[in-house]
């Protein structure tokens, strides 16, 4: 296993349009999440998955965004009618639940420009 | 509420320099903690954490981390960079029982030759 997989690395799109991205994580971890980062700030959480049920949602992620994982192994983020201020790095991570603390493993991002 | 804050936005030091990266945490709860690196171009890696135990933590790279409860920080500290540590640090909490990591804002590291 080569760790989480993230697809496109770069997506450019015009304001108003659809865009999808695809997360795929470490095969064992059962838990996904999606992060934002924009330029000079930190990955701010936006949901996560405990196998195919999204437990959480932040107050970031608004109606026109949409997360799922169907059967619990890769993720898909939607992102309706984008605006100009969508464009940032959607990040992906993956973990093993288990008593303790929750390590998170990254993907290397999906860069949004939004035109 | 958790939240993270890293007292610097940029460290600019000397190659063969000593580093500090400070990272102070505000929560009512217990918690985990966490630095991470990002290299450019590169995805966020896990650097060290302090989840129980030792408050002085290391990482393979010879960075270290001291948890210091009474003053809410986990400064991250290497006592000589090298070139290759360019790259952005970001500090993270975790409340004990949360699922989610809150990161701060992060800290550039350029080494200077």
């Amino acid at each position: 296993d080569t760790g989480v997989s993230q697809d496109p690395r770069h997506k450019i799109t015009k304001r108003g349009q659809n865009v999808t991205f695809r997360c795929d994580p470490i095969s064992e971890h059962n838990r996904l999440y999606w992060y934002r980062q924009t330029l000079g700030q930190g990955p701010e959480f936006l949901t996560y998955f405990q196998n195919e049920a999204q437990l959480e949602k932040s107050r970031l992620l608004s109606d026109r965004f949409s997360a799922e994982r169907p059967k619990g192994s890769f993720s898909t983020l939607e992102i309706q009618r984008t605006e100009q201020g969508d464009s940032a790095m959607y990040l992906c991570a993956s973990s093993l639940a288990q008593p303790g603390a929750n390590v998170l493993t990254f993907g290397a991002g999906s860069r949004l420009t939004v035109l | 509420a958790q939240s993270v804050t890293q007292l610097d936005s940029q460290v600019p030091v000397f190659e063969e320099a000593p580093v500090e990266l400070r990272c102070n945490y505000s929560s009512s709860v217990s918690v985990y903690l966490f630095w991470y690196v990002q290299y450019p171009n590169q995805g966020l890696q896990l650097l060290l954490k302090y989840l129980s135990g030792s408050t002085l933590v290391e990482s393979i790279n010879g960075f270290e981390a001291e948890f210091n409860k009474s003053q809410t920080s986990f400064h991250l500290r290497k006592p000589s960079v090298h070139i290759s540590d360019t790259a952005e640090y970001f500090c993270a909490v975790s409340n004990q029982g949360a699922q989610k990591l809150v990161f701060g804002q992060g800290t550039r590291l350029t080494i200077n030759p």
